[in-house]
């Protein structure tokens, strides 16, 4: 089955700083690549995405950018906000098997003030 | 609210009861996931629905878990004789299909406390 890393485990990053969390994953198949952000006590919310047909999206703050040939892709988060601190999950889609996302183990992100 | 609800959102039993779990998608959708996740750990795949038929099971799903999805609407969740190692938060999932495949919007969860 799909195998998801991600790393850093628990990132801090001064508030205004750019914080980066990279994943990388197992199967070539894989087509969706989706982050997730999820508060304490809260349900996960999909925040950006990217299909395997381009190496980069961009929503205002946030940027994911996908290496399909090294089987990695990353959340850029830029002019990071106190309400930016959560736990991000990334995500990988195969599209068989279990026919369902196989998520990271999430990253800790913490904006100090 | 149009999004995923799912209900009990909190439930305490004692070891060896049975508890049930509901979940209402998103109304167009037509794929249903069942997750589970515990404390510092990333969502984990139970078990998925296409309309009515359960296409597939996670083995992390022993015999004591059972999903169903009866008409291809709600789908139920049901764990028999509780363990505390079954303590977790059991999310709930749906998805469109076609190019919108993969993309899942969760509910808010049903957390179970197994004492």
């Amino acid at each position: 089955g799909e195998n998801v890393e991600q790393h850093p485990s628990t990132l801090s990053v001064q508030e205004g700083d750019s914080a980066v969390i990279k994943c990388t994953y197992s199967d070539s198949a894989s087509n969706y690549f989706p982050w997730y952000k999820q508060e304490l006590g809260k349900r996960p919310q999909l925040i950006i995405d990217i299909r395997s047909n381009v190496g980069e999206k961009k929503d205002q703050r946030i940027a994911v950018t996908l290496n399909k040939t090294a089987k990695h892709f990353s959340l850029h988060i830029t002019e990071t906000q106190p309400e930016d601190s959560a736990v991000y999950f990334c995500a990988v889609f195969s599209g068989g098997g279990a026919d369902g996302l196989t998520f990271g183990k999430g990253t800790h992100l913490i904006i100090q003030p | 609210d149009t999004g995923v609800s799912q209900d009990p959102r909190h439930k305490i039993t004692k070891r060896g009861q049975n508890v049930t779990f509901r979940c209402d998608p998103i109304s167009e959708h037509n794929r249903l996931y069942w997750y589970r996740q515990t404390l510092g750990q990333g969502p984990e795949f139970l078990t998925y629905f296409q309309n009515e038929a359960q296409l597939e099971k996670s083995r992390l799903l022993s015999d004591r878990f059972s999903a169903e999805r009866p008409k291809g609407s709600f789908s139920t969740l049901e764990i028999q004789r509780t363990e505390q190692g079954d303590s977790a938060m059991y999310l709930c999932a749906s998805s469109g299909s076609g190019r919108l495949t993969g993309e899942l919007f969760f509910g808010e969860g049903s957390r179970l406390t197994v004492l």
